[in-house]
């Protein structure tokens, strides 16, 4: 198994201001995720980060919006760029694990005013 | 197309009795695997049960079983005697072999066990 640490556990932001969020297995990983999940919806995959290369985005989602940073094979970060109300979610990073599962952190709960 | 549907979007139950969540997928891929995980209050998903397309036997592990049926595309989730901390978000998911970074979820049953 895999467990996921990710900080800050829940932010409050202004409009127009960019966060970081961080993530940290307590294994080396080949393949991690960043997840956002809207209000009351279900989860839906911004991107997979893998080290040693640019992450790669889903449709609808760009990199000068949410740029990814994965240095090493424990750790990486999703920043939310240019904030708006419409990015207020839970977004959640996920692991691949060695036994082939798929693991999530515990979530950052993003709030934009 | 790969799509995971439950079209179950809340449930009520009084504690003790049998809920049902069901779940439909759709994929052209043979080889997949399919997921439950549990998203109570607190917000973090946890991973209840992975099954790969080959394996169609039923699953049970306590109060929890998994009824995976190929010949209908589903894969249902049975809680028995359920119990208010069973009270959360459930959701079915999908993964297939040709796409192997990508978890595809269902929109998410809520489950409220009332005591």
């Amino acid at each position: 198994s895999a467990v996921i640490s990710q900080k800050p556990s829940r932010d409050i932001c202004q409009r127009g201001t960019s966060l970081t969020i961080q993530c940290q297995v307590d294994s080396q990983v080949t393949m991690m995720f960043w997840y956002r999940q809207q209000p009351g919806q279900s989860l839906t995959l911004i991107a997979t980060a893998n080290q040693g290369s640019e992450a790669t985005y889903e449709s609808g989602f760009v990199i000068d919006k949410f740029p990814i940073s994965r240095p090493n094979l424990t750790f990486s970060t999703l920043t939310v760029s240019n904030m708006s109300p419409e990015d207020s979610s839970i977004y959640l990073c996920s692991a691949l694990a060695s036994d082939n599962e798929q693991y999530f952190g515990p979530g950052t709960r993003l709030t934009v005013t | 197309a790969q799509k995971v549907t439950q079209a179950q979007t809340e449930i009520s139950v009084v504690e003790k009795e049998d809920v049902t969540l069901d779940c439909v997928y759709e994929t052209r891929d043979t080889t997949y695997y399919l997921f439950w995980y549990k998203q109570p209050p607190s917000g973090e998903l946890v991973f209840l049960i992975r099954r790969n397309s080959f394996d169609e036997q039923n699953e049970i592990s306590g109060r929890y079983s998994w009824n995976f049926q190929k010949s209908t595309s589903s894969f249902n989730f049975t809680i028995t005697a359920s119990q208010v901390v069973d009270s959360a978000v459930y959701f079915c998911a999908l993964r297939t072999l040709y796409n192997t970074d990508k978890l595809i979820f269902g929109t998410g049953t809520r489950l409220q066990v009332f005591p």
